[in-house]
């Protein structure tokens, strides 16, 4: 299994500032992924992000409003850019544990913005 | 596009009673079906999951899960819920990508609340 821990765990920001959260894995893994949780939804994927290679971006998420930073196989970062109310939701990191668990995903424990 | 639905919202029952919660799926393949539960704070936790073979799957907890293609279903259910079993419950097929991981579609949840 993974041990996955994300800071902030929450945080208020003001609208047109921008958020990094940091998303950090106890052992070495190849692929993240990062997720949003808006009020009351369901987890879409934001991207995947795997070490040494651009993040790969899901439809409807660009590069500008989320980057993604990979700079080794235990550590991510997620940047909410230009924020606004909309940004509101819980944003998960998960990390695919590999052929060792079936390639089962493990989730940090959420990171939940406010926007004001 | 794969997807998910889960029809209920919010479902009540008592400590002690059985549990179903119910899960539809689209996907045009076959499909490698999830369950995971996220408590209050808490990362999503896998339950089980579906990939081939027996179409009954035994998760942790004392939950299972039953395939059935006929119907695109996969409904999961306990025979004697407990109070620590208050959570929200997603469910969600998974489609392989690259490096043999899984790119997940989610349902927006099912939140179970149990009364003593």
């Amino acid at each position: 299994s993974a041990v996955i821990s994300q800071k902030p765990s929450r945080d208020i920001c003001q609208r047109g500032t921008s958020l990094t959260i940091q998303c950090q894995v106890d052992s070495q893994v190849t692929m993240m992924f990062w997720y949003r949780q808006q009020p009351g939804q369901s987890l879409t994927l934001i991207a995947t992000a795997n070490q040494g290679s651009e993040a790969t971006y899901e439809s409807g998420f660009v590069i500008d409003k989320f980057p993604i930073s990979r700079p080794n196989l235990t550590f991510s970062t997620l940047t909410v850019s230009n924020m606004s109310p909309e940004d509101s939701s819980i944003y998960l990191c998960s990390v695919d544990g590999g052929a060792g668990t079936y390639n089962e995903q493990f989730f940090g424990p959420g990171t939940r913005l406010t926007v004001l | 596009a794969q997807s998910v639905t889960q029809p209920d919202i919010h479902i009540t029952v008592s400590e002690g009673a059985s549990l179903e919660l119910r899960c539809n799926y689209s996907y045009g393949a076959t499909p490698y079906l999830f369950w995971y539960v996220q408590s209050p704070g808490q990362g999503l936790q896998l339950l089980l999951k579906y990939f081939s073979g027996d179409t009954l799957v035994q998760g942790i907890k004392g939950f299972e899960a039953e395939f059935k293609r006929s119907q695109s279903s996969f409904n999961l259910r306990k025979p004697s819920v407990h109070w620590s079993d208050a959570a929200e419950y997603f469910c969600a097929v998974g489609k392989l990508s690259g490096a043999g991981s899984y790119q997940l579609t989610f349902g927006k949840g099912t939140k179970l609340s149990v009364i003593p």
